[in-house]
């Protein structure tokens, strides 16, 4: 049974570029949440997908924009990067709404440098 | 608003020693709280969440959590420390259980000395 999936492991960006992260949620998993780890902190709740649909959103800017799939993948796309960018991003999958009955499981992470 | 805050971002313990790692939160309404542990290049993984009920809650690898309202605390411990249990934890709070924001602490690097 694959757990959550992550690509690409790695990305340099210069600034004012845009990126593309990709996460695969655990099989029978229909909910992606997106986090954003600082190097020293906690993870930031970013936004959360569910029908395809963005449910909740965190405390980010219009420039962090998402997208799931028909087959509950997702997207996390950040435009006109800046260097408070880098960071690693991490997805979470769940069944239904993440909360405190629906565990979510998450990936590995992609590490973002923003140059 | 909910906030999370963690005494000590690292702890050093011998092996076979206490483990206590101190989380403190937040939260205008009974919160849901959650313990993560972090392994290096690895994503997090739950270890115990506290919703309703019994206030001492038991997660995986010997760790447990006590939920004490009137001190707004949710601390990890486990007896003995391994070696094993070196890595990075987060507490964090939610405030319902349909999806909402969860709020993670910053983190507590834990050392397991030989």
């Amino acid at each position: 049974d694959a757990g959550v999936t992550q690509s690409p492991t790695h990305l340099i960006k210069t600034r004012g570029q845009q990126v593309t992260l990709r996460c695969s949620p655990k099989s029978g998993h229909d909910t992606v949440s997106w986090y954003q780890q600082a190097l020293g902190q906690g993870p930031q709740f970013i936004f959360q997908y569910y029908e395809e649909e963005e449910r909740q959103r965190g405390n980010f800017p219009d420039r962090f924009s998402g997208h799931q799939f028909p087959n509950y993948s997702s997207e996390l796309n950040v435009n006109a990067l800046l260097l408070g960018d880098s960071a690693l991003y991490l997805c979470a999958s769940s069944l239904g709404l993440a909360g405190a009955y629906n565990e979510q499981f998450f990936g590995p992470g992609t590490r973002l440098t923003v140059l | 608003a909910q906030s999370v805050t963690q005494l000590g971002s690292h702890v050093s313990v011998s092996e076979g020693a206490l483990v206590l790692l101190r989380c403190n939160y937040s939260s205008s309404v009974p919160p849901y709280l959650f313990w993560y542990v972090q392994y290096p290049n690895q994503g997090l993984q739950l270890l115990l969440k506290y919703t309703t009920g019994a206030t001492l809650v038991k997660g995986i690898n010997g760790f447990e959590a006590e939920f004490k309202k009137s001190e707004t605390s949710f601390h990890l411990t486990k007896p003995s420390a391994h070696m094993s249990d070196a890595a990075e934890y987060f507490c964090a709070v939610s405030d319902n259980n349909r999806g909402q924001n969860f709020v993670f602490g910053p983190g507590t690097r834990l050392s397991v000395l030989p």
